[in-house]
């Protein structure tokens, strides 16, 4: 059975750094793709960006470029979402999925919700 | 890269059909055949309806069915019940290994 396993809520101040882990089971880690949504309260979902866990290889939304770094361990088939310098608006529910890299997000994390609040 | 627009809310009774529409442009849904649809309840996280503009993955019902035409996708839903009653997501890959999410639509069923 797949499953997409994420870490835990987060309550952070502005300006702090964080990372974000989703560990799949069920499948190859390395013969697919994660593709992590970001959902702001009340609000749609949006594409964060995506990495392929062979070789790492990571592509991002030009609307996050630079907001968040996605990562990958393949030691551990785990995959991160990480903020630098997090602002109140980074607030939000962040879902990672399994994707095969063309638009398909076939099996779901539980969700991260990340608070940025001063 | 802006959002495939998708109408805030449709409805309808058990039993009737719904259908959702997704607009996007020629750099997304008019080129790709790689369209697909989530349902999302509140406080759950989203789940695959359809990929690939119109088909649907091992466990959803066969009332849920998608097309496409130019630069609008569509998703139906026949035969509507209660459960159906959610938020609906387009999403079409925009190339470069890119995605792009529609508004969201609320589903109400009457």
């Amino acid at each position: 059975e797949v499953q997409l396993v994420q870490s835990g809520a987060e309550v952070k101040r502005p300006g702090e750094s964080l990372k974000i882990s989703c560990k799949p089971s069920g499948y190859t880690f390395t013969s697919y793709w994660i593709g992590w949504v970001r959902q702001m309260p009340g609000k749609g979902l949006e594409w964060v960006g995506i990495i392929y866990c062979g070789d790492s290889d990571t592509r991002y939304s030009p609307s996050f470029q630079g907001q968040v770094t996605i990562s990958a361990d393949k030691s551990i088939s785990t995959a991160y979402l990480q903020w630098s310098s997090l602002k109140a608006s980074d607030t939000a529910i962040y879902y990672c999925a399994r994707s095969d890299g063309v638009a398909i997000l076939d099996y779901w994390g539980q969700g991260t919700l990340v608070t940025v609040s001063s | 890269q802006s959002a495939l627009s998708q109408p805030r809310s449709v409805s309808g009774s058990p039993g009737q059909s719904v259908t959702i529409s997704c607009t996007g442009t020629s750099s997304d849904v008019g080129t790709y055949k790689t369209v697909s649809w989530y349902q999302q309840h509140p406080g759950k996280a989203p789940k695959l309806m359809i990929f690939d503009v119109s088909k649907r993955p091992s466990g959803v019902p066969d009332r849920f069915s998608g097309s496409k035409s130019g630069n609008t996708a569509s998703l139906t839903i026949s035969g509507l019940q209660g459960e159906d009653e959610a938020d609906y997501y387009c999403c079409a890959y925009a190339g470069r290994y890119t995605f792009v999410f529609g508004t969201g639509t609320q589903v109400a069923v009457l």
